[in-house]
């Protein structure tokens, strides 16, 4: 069975704190993908990265950066220096035959 | 270049009413899916296309239709609605041809209520 666990539902900073958002995923599949979306209050998702299970490699854009460890099937997502902008709903989604979402977590940045 | 343009943005309907919610993708897009997303239960897959067949189904029962047309916009149905059904609907166009595993771009959603 596919299943992503995003165990934070909540989770408040102050600016220019470093937050990191945890995803663990649950597959069989040796082949699938992994993504990380931002949903601000306007309800659009915004798609932030994709990965393969062929790729550990870690990603560094800019403020965010990207963990993927396969021993652990944990695929977090780290935020420096947050912002107020950064304020969103985050999900860490799974793609094997169909995409599945982990329930998200709210991160609010405070000025 | 336009986005993924839901239509309608909100809606509301009573019990035991049908919906069509519409899904145009961005143009060149193959792939339209479908997902349904409410406070307890999240973001649920509901179904994908790609040129005009179902390629995935998620775990929703029969009232939840959807087709793709040829110019790859794409419709959901919902017959028979029950009060559950109140959800922000996302329509999320790819371009990509193999199973769906490239960057989907998401419309802001129809948000449907149901009294």
């Amino acid at each position: 069975a596919q299943k992503v666990t995003q165990a934070q539902t909540e989770i408040s900073v102050v600016e220019k704190e470093d937050v990191t958002l945890d995803c663990v995923y649950e597959t069989r599949d040796t082949t699938y993908y992994l993504f990380w979306y931002k949903q601000p209050p306007s309800g659009e998702l915004v798609f932030l990265i994709r990965r393969n299970s062929f790729d550990e490699q870690n990603e560094i854009s800019g403020r965010y950066s990207w963990n993927f460890q396969k021993s652990t099937s944990s695929f977090n997502f780290t935020i420096t220096a947050s912002q107020v902008v950064d304020s969103a709903v985050y999900f860490c989604a799974l793609r094997t035959n169909d995409m599945r979402f982990g329930a998200g977590t709210r991160l609010t940045v405070k000025p | 270049k336009a986005g993924v343009t839901q239509t309608p943005r909100y809606l509301i309907k009573t019990r035991g009413q049908q919906v069509t919610l519409s899904c145009s993708p961005i143009s060149g897009h193959r792939s339209v899916s479908w997902y349904q997303q409410t406070p307890g239960q999240g973001l649920q897959f509901l179904f994908e296309y790609f040129s005009e067949t179902q390629r995935n189904k998620g775990n929703f029962p029969g009232r939840f239709s959807g087709r793709q047309f040829s110019n790859s916009r794409s419709e959901m149905n919902v017959s028979t609605l029950e009060l559950g059904d109140s959800a922000l609907y996302l329509c999320a166009s790819s371009l990509d041809a193999r199973g769906g595993i490239g960057e989907l771009f998401f419309g802001e959603g129809s948000r449907l209520t149901v009294l």
